[in-house]
């Protein structure tokens, strides 16, 4: 069973687009995440969300907007898209204790 | 503000090389400290953590311990596999609130 996946794998879009990348958990997990990886691997996290609460909004573009319906969904918008966005953006999650992050397999965004 | 660094890669060894990859971090109080591995095309996998001082993660051969009089959380494996080809994330979790930091990953290539 897989336990963070993420729809679409691919996503290729012209710039000033808006698209929206999904994330489900089955782990019953209280907290998830997005992250954003560049070409050089770099990991920087977007959001996270716990109890459809966001708890850490780091210093990303208000074109980026996390919406969580449930517990077990946490879906990333991303709104007039730019060529700097074309990136791989994972999803995670965890519990509360213990902490550690359950990965997705990640979506690889192309903005042409 | 609390970080983490870790060696540049990338590194390249040969099958059954031992292998080290460093990593330092700053936090306070006593944050928990995480190994993940990115195989090709993947998302991140936890490879092995560490919640307290002194305490060893280990995990496929390779192994860690939480150093809290250098800071450090080193990576080690005896003899690498061509399998073990991957980049690799430290990581630590803050004590306080539920943010994460991961280093900017090193990239391993085992050759036969």
């Amino acid at each position: 069973d897989t336990a963070v996946s993420q729809t679409p794998k691919y996503l290729v879009t012209q710039m000033g687009n808006d698209k929206s990348i999904k994330c489900e958990q089955n782990l019953g997990h209280d907290t998830m995440y997005w992250y954003k990886q560049d070409s050089k691997k770099f990991l920087k996290i977007m959001f996270s969300y716990n109890n459809k609460e966001l708890i850490i909004n780091e210093t990303v573009p208000n074109r980026f907007s996390p919406k969580s319906p449930d517990k077990a969904h946490l879906n990333l918008h991303i709104n007039s898209l730019e060529l700097g966005d074309s990136a791989v953006y994972f999803c995670a999650s965890s519990q509360v204790v213990p902490y550690e992050q359950y990965f997705g397999p990640g979506t690889r965004l192309t903005v042409t | 503000g609390d970080s983490v660094t870790q060696m540049e890669g990338p590194v390249t060894l040969s099958e059954e090389a031992f292998l080290t990859i460093n990593c330092t971090y700053t936090a306070t109080g006593y944050p928990s400290l995480f190994w993940y591995v990115q195989y090709p095309g993947e998302g991140l996998q936890l490879l092995l953590k560490a919640t307290k001082a002194d305490d060893k993660g280990s995990n496929k051969g390779f192994e860690a311990t939480y150093r809290k009089e250098t800071t450090s959380f080193h990576l080690e494996k005896g003899s690498v596999q061509v399998s073990d080809s991957a980049v690799y994330f430290c990581a630590l979790r803050t004590n306080t609130g539920n943010q994460f930091y991961f280093g900017t990953g090193t990239s391993l290539t085992v050759i036969p």
